[in-house]
């Protein structure tokens, strides 16, 4: 069966600008999760979607955001982009949460410019 | 503040020896643990878990010891391979709202030398 698929792969940005990026879990995988992970902090907890509702949601600013659809498939959006923002964004999918199993898609590098 | 450490960044073995990856935890509220492989340019691979009520979980190659008393988790492979060498993070929730997100330590880079 399909995997987790992040899109875009690559992406880079300007500082200031925002960026939408986008997760499709493995079908049937009705929770979909978002870390972030730099070479400094590891990865770090963005937030968790169940059912189009966030159930939890990290020590992030409110520039980051999300949002899932009916369909499970899941978007992130950061606004107002900073430099420190470059990092690999990684998408999780479940059936309903850790001890179901996560698994990551590949990711999405973003570079601030 | 770490709730979860691994305190080795880095670790070389020689092929067909035991490799022990080690992480601490400090979250007394966490009740489920996990190991993930990562190879550059993937997502983290789901190794092997634990729930807190067991102090050993075994899959093939791998087993994951869990000491809570001393809030210490290991996972040890063995024979190591060179195809294990990768990043190994540990991963631990805690219960209730906790269970929807994992935490993560910085990882440790896993050399198998043939």
């Amino acid at each position: 069966k399909a995997g987790v698929t992040q899109t875009p792969r690559y992406l880079i940005k300007t500082r200031g600008q925002q960026v939408t990026l986008s997760c499709s879990p493995i079908s049937g995988h009705r929770s979909v999760s978002w870390y972030q992970q730099t070479p400094g902090q590891g990865l770090q907890f963005l937030f968790e979607y169940f059912s189009e509702t966030q159930r939890n949601k990290g020590n992030f600013p409110g520039r980051f955001s999300g949002r899932q659809f009916s369909n499970s498939r899941s978007e992130m959006n950061v606004s107002t982009l900073e430099l420190g923002d470059s990092a690999l964004y990684l998408c999780a999918s479940s059936p309903g949460g850790p001890q179901g199993g996560y698994t990551f898609g590949s990711g999405t590098r973003l570079t601030v410019v | 503040d770490q709730q979860v450490k691994q305190n080795s960044p880095s670790l070389s073995v020689q092929e067909g020896r035991i490799s022990i990856l080690n992480c601490d935890y400090t979250n007394s509220m966490f009740d489920y643990f996990l190991w993930y492989k990562k190879y550059p340019a993937e997502g983290p691979t789901f190794l092997i878990s634990i729930s807190s009520i067991k102090d050993k979980n075994e899959d093939g190659r791998f087993t994951v010891f869990l000491n809570k008393s001393a809030k210490h988790l290991s996972l040890h492979i063995v024979p190591s391979q060179p195809g294990d060498s990768a990043v190994y993070f540990c991963a631990a929730s805690a219960p209730g709202a906790g269970s929807y997100q994992l935490t993560f330590g910085k990882g440790t880079k896993l050399s198998v030398i043939p």
